[in-house]
């Protein structure tokens, strides 16, 4: 079993859609990491987390330390947010990530 | 300006070559890493390096040998190339400074099939 759990693996939604991709991991971690991937191949990071809520415009992401679980939240999605989201972990202090295998998102117009 | 470049793009060659992907960034970062994302999507660290030193080596094959020659950059020399190489490459740097994660920014990839 991968450390590092999303769900759902793929995802559609409608333009405007209130998206929740989900991620949890089975290992100590000093912080974890939205990425996201475009369709031409490129990674952006999004956030990096270790406690509590942050925010980017429409992007929300939270962490829940204890239940060793993250969400990203995308409000009125558009189709320009289809791509691919990846969660990845620093395992134990360490610069190291561990990535999930990654969400696909399709936001249909 | 681009933060972190890497060149080649697109790398198609035979099986057997010996092959050289090369990284650079100059955002000042002391950290700079290489990733493998196969077939699968998936990523999987690599390579670690911070300033010019080796800090993570994951169970890759030895025929694959980064080299920093300064912090600003890491190449990636791969010998005997064999199909299973096939898979995108990604550079990417940030600025560790002691053991505080910091986020990374990631090169646009390379591109490698190997026939």
């Amino acid at each position: 079993k991968n450390e590092v759990e999303q769900s759902p693996q793929n995802l559609t939604a409608q333009e405007g859609e209130f998206i929740t991709i989900n991620c949890s991991y089975s290992v100590g971690i000093s912080a974890l990491h939205w990425l996201q991937q475009h369709p031409g191949g490129g990674i952006v990071s999004l956030f990096m987390l270790s406690s509590g809520k942050k925010k980017h415009g429409r992007l929300i992401a939270t962490i829940n330390i204890q239940e060793k679980h993250s969400s990203l939240h995308i409000t009125a999605s558009h189709p320009r947010d289809s791509a691919v989201y990846i969660c990845a972990v620093n395992k134990g202090g360490s610069e190291k990530l561990v990535f999930g295998k990654g969400t696909k998102l399709t936001v249909n117009p | 300006d681009t933060a972190v470049s890497q060149t080649p793009k697109y790398l198609v060659t035979q099986m057997g070559n010996d092959k050289s992907i090369k990284c650079e960034q100059n955002l000042g970062h002391d950290t700079m890493y290489w990733y493998k994302q196969d077939s699968k999507k998936f990523l999987k660290i690599m390579f670690s390096y911070n300033n010019k030193e080796l800090i993570i080596n994951e169970t890759v094959p030895n025929r694959f040998s980064p080299k920093s020659p300064d912090k600003a950059h890491l190449n990636l020399h791969i010998n005997s190339l064999e199909l299973g190489d096939s898979a995108v490459y990604f550079c990417a740097s940030s600025q560790a400074v002691g053991r505080i994660e910091e986020t990374q920014y990631f090169g646009p990839g390379t591109r490698l099939l190997v026939l």
